[in-house]
């Protein structure tokens, strides 16, 4: 078993519907992170949070500590918000990165 | 500002020849990594640095060399491609090693014959 895992592998959406991508982990933690890599390939942080909830435009993401679990929420999705979204998370033994595989998000028009 | 400058961005090599994946940034970070993304998995780390002159292994290091003789710059060397370093590879650099948001380059896309 993977030690960050995300669902759904993939996902389709209609522009304007509310999009929830979820987020497991197995391991101490002491921060987790929210990527995007868009179709080109390029990654971006979106998010870093160690507690609670972090919101930026249409984005928020949640974190419970004690249930091991991240969402990120995409309110109003938007077809340019297709992409791969990866969750990640600095384990509080090593300080290392483990990443999940990725959700594959399509918004069709 | 430039942020993460990785090249190149697509690279075919034969089995056997060596060759350096250039990271740069222009952010001051202390903190650079190497990273591989293949089909199905996670991305991987291949190598480190906390600091110039300070390198260390990730999960994935055989088969690849780093050095950070200055703050900016983190190479990636593959010393004697083969078929399996058939890859994606990112640079990555942030403020602080836990705790900060990373920064990545765009990908070099690598493939090995």
């Amino acid at each position: 078993k993977n030690e960050v895992e995300q669902s759904p592998q993939n996902l389709t959406a209609q522009e304007g519907e509310f999009i929830t991508i979820n987020c497991s982990y197995s391991v101490g933690i002491s921060a987790l992170h929210w990527l995007q890599q868009h179709p080109g390939g390029g990654i971006v942080s979106l998010f870093m949070l160690s507690s609670g909830k972090k919101k930026h435009g249409r984005l928020i993401a949640t974190i419970n500590i004690q249930e091991k679990h991240s969402s990120l929420h995409i309110t109003a999705s938007h077809p340019r918000d297709s992409a791969v979204y990866i969750c990640a998370v600095s384990t509080s033994n090593t300080d290392k990165l483990i990443f999940g595989t990725g959700t594959r998000l399509q918004v069709f028009p | 500002n430039a942020g993460v400058t990785q090249t190149p961005k697509f690279q075919v090599l034969k089995t056997g020849q060596s060759m350096t994946l250039q990271c740069a940034q222009d952010m001051n970070h202390e903190y650079m990594s190497w990273y591989r993304q293949d089909p199905g998995m996670g991305l991987r780390l291949i190598h480190y640095s906390v600091g110039a002159g300070i390198t260390d292994q990730g999960e994935v290091p055989n088969g690849y060399n780093v050095s950070r003789s200055t703050t900016e710059d983190f190479p990636l060397r593959l010393l004697s491609a083969a078929p399996s370093q058939t890859s994606v590879y990112f640079c990555a650099s942030s403020r602080e090693w836990v705790g900060s948001p990373l920064h990545f380059g765009n990908g070099t896309r690598l493939t090995v014959t």
